[in-house]
């Protein structure tokens, strides 16, 4: 069935360091892909988004490549800073009747100052 | 910034007892989502509705959990009897339209515990 994996947190950081959080996906036929962040004591905010292979959805410095080849879509940030401490959830829409979205479990980003 | 609406924010409850949540989505929004977030887990979709109709319920055990969303706003989401299990986060969610399922805008929750 259709899934997405990504890597357990957490992912502790210094400030000011390169962030990769991977996300990897199985679905059949070409979903669109997603990175949702929760911020501490908040809901889910959609990220970035891409919606075809070779896309690049960016936001607020982040940055994530839709890869078909690899079904990958690996979040990206060139320098994290302390206010970047959230969970980070991949997700994808699956076609399907609804169109419904499919989460990850969650990647908790801790950055440190 | 119009925000998606829950309540309570937190619920404690005992076994066996009946527990609702409710949830205001952004005006104009016409799909609204009711998921469930186990600790350390993602959310998974519990029902969708499209205006006042239900889209999609595949996931939700009917058997102990209702939903509503009688005129196409707000939303109740209701457990009877609650179990052990059912502690989680609840989530509600809205969008504008059915086709823009990716761009969801999320409440705060409402995180249950059964005692």
């Amino acid at each position: 069935g259709n899934s997405v994996t990504q890597m357990e947190g957490p992912v502790t950081l210094s400030e000011e360091a390169f962030l990769t959080i991977n996300c990897t996906y199985t679905a059949t036929g070409y979903p669109s892909l997603f990175w949702y962040v929760q911020y501490p004591g908040e809901g889910l905010q959609l990220l970035l988004k891409a919606t075809k292979a070779d896309d690049k959805g960016s936001n607020k410095g982040f940055e994530a490549t839709y890869r078909k080849e690899t079904t990958s879509f690996h979040l990206e940030k060139g320098s994290v800073q302390v206010s970047d401490s959230a969970v980070y959830f991949c997700a994808l829409r699956w076609g399907g009747a609804t169109n419904k979205l499919i989460f990850g479990t969650g990647t908790l980003l801790a950055v440190q100052p | 910034e119009a925000e998606v609406a829950q309540s309570p924010r937190y619920k404690i409850t005992e076994k066996s007892q009946a527990v609702a949540f409710w949830c205001d989505p952004i005006s104009g929004h016409a799909t609204l989502y009711w998921y469930r977030q186990i600790l350390g887990q993602g959310p998974e979709l519990l029902v969708q509705f499209q205006d006042e109709s239900v889209v999609d319920d595949s996931q939700l055990p009917k058997d102990r959990f209702s939903a509503e969303r009688l005129k196409g706003v707000d939303s109740t989401l209701k457990i009877q009897p609650a179990e052990l299990g059912d502690s989680a986060m609840y989530l509600c969610a809205s969008s504008p339209r059915l086709d823009r399922v990716g761009e969801q805008y999320f409440g705060p929750g409402t995180r249950l515990t059964v005692t």
